[in-house]
């Protein structure tokens, strides 16, 4: 099975500037990542596929980078509507599909 | 724009069944994989089961296997799950979720496009 880690657990930063989340795979999983932005009370809404890739209507803001273990989510200029908690999850080798912990991005 | 509507979770003893049901709104429920994730009270995510868009296969986490069983029915548009000999530690919010890639079979590697707000079942005496 391979286990997602997620860094930091909780990421303070200020509206309007610029957010870096990590996630590392415990193997290689290629460029088979997702990353998701869950909102309290609300679904997780795919943000990020194939490590990169935006997912439809996803602002340019957010950016995916990575491949084989080590994978980054980046925010620029931070609004009010991205704090929220954010998780990565690979599908490469499965079952089972496995998602990090997450990461609570809260305002500075 | 496609929309999934848990329904079915409530408060039941340790021991007892549950079903769950996913609703689909549209027509292309069809052809994709669906998915039950579930997150426990103030946790993370965790992937469940999976189910073939033409009900072929199946696939389930170790912890609820010979517990739990994922179906579907593609005429009524309807994911359901049962879940039976609840845990304390199956309590949680349960959502459907849909594959990103229609007719993804052998081999299929996809993350999850469409998800349901979730049904909350709690186990306890």
């Amino acid at each position: 099975e391979i286990v997602m880690t997620q860094s930091p657990a909780t990421l303070s930063v200020s509206p309007g500037e610029r957010a870096t989340l990590s996630c590392r795979a415990s193997q290689s999983i290629g460029s088979l990542l997702a990353w998701y932005q869950q909102k309290p009370g609300q679904a997780p809404r795919l943000l990020i596929y194939a490590a990169s890739i935006r997912a439809i209507g996803i602002p340019a803001r957010f950016s995916g980078s990575g491949s084989g273990t080590e994978f980054t989510l980046t925010i620029t200029s931070l609004q009010s509507e991205d704090f929220a908690v954010y998780y990565c999850q690979q599908y490469n080798n499965w079952p089972p599909y496995s998602f990090g912990q997450g990461t609570k991005l809260e305002i500075k | 724009q496609v929309q999934l509507v848990e329904s079915g979770g409530g408060v039941v003893q340790p021991g007892t069944s549950l079903t769950l049901s996913c609703e689909a709104s549209g027509s292309t429920f069809s052809k994709y994989n669906m998915h039950w994730v579930r997150q426990a009270p103030g946790k993370g995510l965790e992937w469940v089961a999976v189910i073939w868009y033409d009900g072929s296969k199946k696939y389930y986490v170790d912890s609820v296997k010979g517990r739990f069983t994922i179906s579907r029915d593609n005429s009524k548009n309807t994911l359901f799950f049962q879940m039976n000999s609840l845990r304390a530690e199956d309590t949680a919010l349960y959502h459907c979720a849909r594959d990103a890639l229609a007719y993804c079979d052998d081999d299929c590697r996809a993350a999850f496009d469409i998800w349901g707000q979730g049904t909350m079942v709690t186990v306890s005496s």
